[in-house]
């Protein structure tokens, strides 16, 4: 069994670029979540993904948006960068219908925005 | 708006001690509760879950945690505690007909002292 993983681990950018996160989820999960973790905070959702539409947003601008592509994978993108969004970016795939309401995360992106 | 409290920021314990991390919800409809770790530099494990029946659940590491509606909380407690179990501890809520998005505490830093 494959669990989540993402790409990159690290990357910095510069104010003002776009980024794109990449998320494969773990075999059998038909649904994404991401959350930007902040440093010194808990992890706060961003959106989720199911059936490649999106089902439910937090409070996070539209330069937020995301991609779930039919093999469940997902991409993040972030445009018009501000220093705020230097964070850790997790993505949690589950399984919906039943899964018991589990999440699995992948070991994140740091995001430095300079 | 459901929101999750963790009392303690940091916590210091001394090798096998036990310790108490304390958790408190928000909600005005029924809640799934999960305790998340996270060691440096990775991402979040399950410890954890409350869907429903017993109260009392368990961890395969001796970890435990109760669920307590009338004073809405989900503390995690160990007996023992040991130099591994140092990381980063999240209490995190789902509400029932939501999109399963999670809302996770601030965390509590649990720092085991030889």
């Amino acid at each position: 069994e494959t669990g989540v993983t993402q790409s990159p681990t690290h990357l910095i950018k510069t104010r003002g670029q776009q980024v794109t996160l990449r998320c494969s989820s773990q075999s059998g999960h038909n649904t994404v979540s991401w959350y930007q973790q902040a440093l010194g905070q808990g992890p706060q959702f961003i959106f989720q993904y199911y059936r490649e539409e999106e089902n439910g947003r937090g409070n996070f601008p539209p330069r937020f948006s995301g991609l779930q592509f039919p093999n469940y994978s997902s991409e993040l993108n972030v445009n018009a960068l501000e220093l705020d969004d230097s964070a850790l970016y997790l993505c949690a795939s589950s399984l919906v219908p039943g899964g018991s309401y589990e999440q699995y995360f992948g070991p994140g992106t740091r995001l430095t925005v300079t | 708006a459901q929101s999750v409290t963790q009392l303690d920021s940091q916590v210091p314990v001394f090798e096998e001690a036990p310790v108490e991390l304390r958790c408190n919800y928000s909600s005005s409809v029924s809640v799934y509760l999960f305790w998340y770790v996270q060691y440096p530099n990775q991402g979040l494990q399950l410890l954890l879950k409350y869907l429903s029946g017993s109260t009392l659940v368990e961890s395969i590491n001796g970890f435990e945690a109760e669920f307590n509606k009338s004073q809405t909380s989900f503390h995690l407690r160990k007996p023992s505690v040991h130099i591994s179990d140092t990381a980063e501890y999240f209490c995190a809520a789902i509400s029932s007909g939501s999109a399963r998005q999670l809302t996770f505490g601030s965390g509590t830093q649990l720092t085991v002292l030889p």
